[in-house]
């Protein structure tokens, strides 16, 4: 069993729809949890980081943290085609090991 | 935000030859450096952590004499593929760490090298 599922799609949705990504991990011990937008052939890029449980929004783009439930989620509003990439969880423990665990991503493509 | 290039952006190679791979953080320094490797379709997989001036730290599985990372300077990392073969052909990237001690989200990502070896 992987330490992260990540579901990998594709996901193909209109322009202007809400998109729900989500990530289900089975290691108590990770505590921070990060998005990256990674468009391809390129380095996955910082959207998101949150660390407790609960929402955190920037943008068009929400995280939501149920550690209880060990499932993360990205929320994106209004999606552009721009969005189209493939976007990746990553998690971290709280033990000085700095280095991310990440999920399979998933791709996700906003038709215009 | 904090910038981490990577040389060359794609590199082909021989089967038997050696290709060296770099990694700068070009506006801040970096005690640590993360080397990950990502096949096609999939997830980023950590190779190694790279700590300037000691001995890199290697993931299970990750042949230690095949792929050699130097990280000699707080600015520059350096991954060797040693005796490259088809299956070595992935798409390699790394991450700076902005501050060690600091939060997660100071950790960079270059835009990664992709190697073909023939």
């Amino acid at each position: 069993q992987k330490e992260v599922e990540q579901d990998p799609g594709p996901l193909s949705v209109p322009e202007g729809a809400i998109v729900s990504l989500n990530c289900t991990y089975s290691n108590s011990a990770f505590q921070y949890f990060m998005w990256y937008r990674q468009y391809s052939r390129k380095g996955p890029e910082l959207l998101m980081y949150t660390y407790s449980s609960g929402n955190k929004e920037d943008g068009r783009f929400t995280a939501q943290v149920d550690k209880s439930s060990k499932y993360i989620s990205l929320f994106i509003r209004d999606s552009q085609p721009s969005d189209s990439a493939t976007y990746l969880c990553a998690m971290n423990m709280d033990t000085g090991r700095r280095a991310l665990t990440f999920g399979s991503g998933t791709r996700l493509q906003v038709q215009p | 935000g904090a910038v981490v290039s990577q040389h060359p952006s794609w590199v082909i190679c021989k089967s038997g030859t050696s290709v060296k791979i770099e990694c700068r953080s070009l506006d801040f320094q970096a005690t640590t450096m993360f080397w990950y490797r990502q096949f096609p379709k999939q997830s980023l997989m950590l190779m190694a952590t790279s700590n300037e001036g000691s001995k890199a730290t290697y993931e299970q599985g990750v042949e230690k004499d095949k792929f050699l990372i130097n990280h000699a300077s707080l600015t520059l990392s350096t991954l060797t593929v040693t005796s490259a073969h088809p299956e070595d052909s992935s798409f390699y990237i790394c991450s700076a760490d902005l501050l060690a001690g600091a939060r997660t989200d100071t950790q960079y990502f270059g835009p990664g090298t992709r190697l073909t070896v023939l």
